[in-house]
């Protein structure tokens, strides 16, 4: 089974500076899919970024970054520029290659930026 | 607009009472998913359905039901065997059962027993 976790319940930034959320993953697959997702206040899930395991390229969006460690198993995310509209709880989320299969999520982090 | 619609957007149940949340989706996806979230925690998969006809059990499928009939539409009975459904039901469909496509989810809808 694959477990993912976010070790950072609550993190708090400062308008236009640059914050990094933590998430580590335990498998045994090989290829695989990993996914930051936001959730603002209206609770609406939004897709932030993917980045695929077998790409050693870093996925980047915008002002959005990953740091994608497979031999670490660690798949952070950057916020650089942070803005009000940033804040939200962040949902790290992992997928096996395998057709069908389930996305499996971290528990979050809270994320608050200050103006 | 393409999209996914749940309805109500909030629910009370009495103890004892089914309940039925809705969801549409009208992006011509194959996959459909339920999840449940509860306060300061992540999503769990209750339900989930690859293609018309046909759903199999998530991570914490019991006390609900569902059901998958037509393509745009896979609605969520939570039954009275669901001793603490308090919480918040997220709908997602994804466009065929390729792991590495984006799931969309909708805008949820909120249950709470009274």
């Amino acid at each position: 089974a694959q477990t993912v976790t976010q070790s950072q319940p609550e993190m708090s930034v400062q308008e236009a500076e640059t914050v990094t959320l933590s998430c580590t993953y335990d498998t045994s697959e090989s290829n695989y899919y990993l996914f930051w997702y936001k959730q603002p206040p209206s609770r609406q899930m939004i897709l932030v970024i993917r980045q695929e395991a077998y790409k050693q390229q870093n996925a980047t969006e915008n002002r959005f970054s990953v740091n994608f460690q497979k031999a670490a198993k660690s798949f952070s995310l950057k916020i650089s520029d942070s803005q009000l509209g940033d804040t939200a709880m962040y949902f790290c989320a992992f997928r096996p290659e395998t057709s069908g299969s389930r996305l499996t999520f971290g528990e979050g982090t809270q994320l608050t930026v200050n103006p | 607009d393409g999209g996914i619609t749940q309805s109500p957007k909030y629910l009370f149940r009495k103890e004892g009472q089914n309940v039925t949340l809705s969801c549409e989706q009208n992006l011509n996806h194959d996959a459909m998913y339920w999840y449940r979230q509860d306060p300061g925690q992540g999503l769990r998969l209750i339900y989930y359905s690859q293609i018309v006809n046909d759903f199999q059990k998530g991570d914490i499928a019991e006390g609900y039901s569902v059901s998958r009939e037509k393509k745009e539409s896979f609605p969520l009975t939570v039954t009275s065997a669901q001793k603490n459904p308090t919480a918040f039901y997220l709908c997602a469909s994804q466009i065929d059962r390729y792991s590495g496509n984006t799931i969309y989810f909708g805008e949820g809808s909120w249950l709470t027993v009274v």
